[in-house]
C-alpha cells in the first residue's frame, strides 16, 4: 500500500519568514496529493491540493510543488503569521481501481513566532 | 450543508461499556471513512465505505471494532467492549472522487 514520510516533524520560523513542508510517497500510482491544517482541538481541514497533472499551485500565500518523477511534494507558506500555526499534513490518494483512500503523513507542527 | 456531522462530541465511558459514534455525511458524497487520531500514530484510517459498501477495513484494530453504514446518510462506529487503549478522537469524514476529505468535528472518547 501507499506510504506517505512528512519532515519535519517540528518548525518554528519568524512571523514574516518562509516555512516549507516535505513530503515523499511510495505509490506511483497517487495522484491527488491533498495538504490538511489541523488547529489545537479541532478538524483537519483541506487547505490546498494537487492533482498529478500539474507541478504547481499556488493561492495566496500557500503553493504547493508535486515532482511525479522523485515522487515528493511540498507546501510553501510565504510571510507567515501567527495564525498559520497549527499541525500540517499531507496525504496522497490514488483513483486507481475506483479507490479514493487517502494515506496521511505524520504531520508537522509549524509555529510561527512574533 | 452542513458538512460532515458527528455525534457526540466527547464521550467518556468505563472500561468495559459500549461505545457507538455516530456519521452523517454530505449529501451527495459517495465515500464515508473513519480515522482515529492519537499523539502516537497519527491519523489512522480505520475502516471506509463506497456506496455504503465496506471497501477496506483493513485498519480496524481489533474484533472489539465493528461499522456499519445502512444507508448513504448515517454510519456507525461501534467499540464493544471499551478499553482504556481506545481513547482517542475519532473522525468521520466523507468525500466523492472528484474532491477531497471534509471531516467532521470528531468525537473525543475517554475510556477510564
Amino acid at each position: 500500500g501507499e506510504n506517505v514520510e512528512q519532515h519535519p516533524s517540528t518548525l518554528s520560523v519568524q512571523e514574516g519568514d518562509s516555512a516549507v513542508i516535505k513530503c515523499t510517497y511510495s505509490d506511483s500510482a497517487s495522484n491527488y496529493f491533498p495538504w490538511y491544517k489541523q488547529e489545537l482541538g479541532k478538524r483537519p481541514q483541506l487547505i490546498i491540493d494537487i492533482r498529478s497533472n500539474v507541478g504547481e499551485k499556488k493561492d495566496q500565500r500557500i503553493a504547493v510543488t508535486l515532482n511525479k518523477t522523485a515522487k515528493h511534494f511540498s507546501l510553501h507558506i510565504t510571510e507567515t503569521q501567527p495564525e498559520d500555526s497549527a499541525v500540517y499534513f499531507c496525504a496522497a490518494s490514488s483513483s486507481k481501481g475506483g479507490g479514493n483512500k487517502l494515506t496521511f503523513g505524520t504531520g508537522t507542527q509549524l509555529k510561527v513566532e512574533l | 450543508d452542513a458538512g460532515v456531522i458527528q455525534s457526540p462530541r466527547h464521550e467518556v465511558t468505563e472500561m468495559g461499556q459500549e461505545v457507538t459514534l455516530r456519521c452523517k455525511p454530505i449529501s451527495g458524497h459517495d465515500y464515508l471513512f473513519w480515522y482515529r487520531q492519537t499523539m502516537m500514530r497519527g491519523l489512522e484510517l480505520l475502516i471506509y465505505f463506497n456506496n455504503n459498501v465496506p471497501i477496506d477495513d483493513s485498519g480496524m484494530p481489533e474484533d472489539r471494532f465493528s461499522a456499519k453504514m445502512p444507508n448513504a446518510s448515517f454510519s456507525t462506529l461501534k467499540i464493544q467492549p471499551s478499553e482504556p487503549r481506545d481513547s482517542a478522537v475519532y473522525f468521520c469524514a466523507s468525500s466523492s472522487l472528484a474532491y477531497g476529505y471534509t471531516f467532521g468535528s470528531g468525537t473525543r472518547l475517554t475510556v477510564v
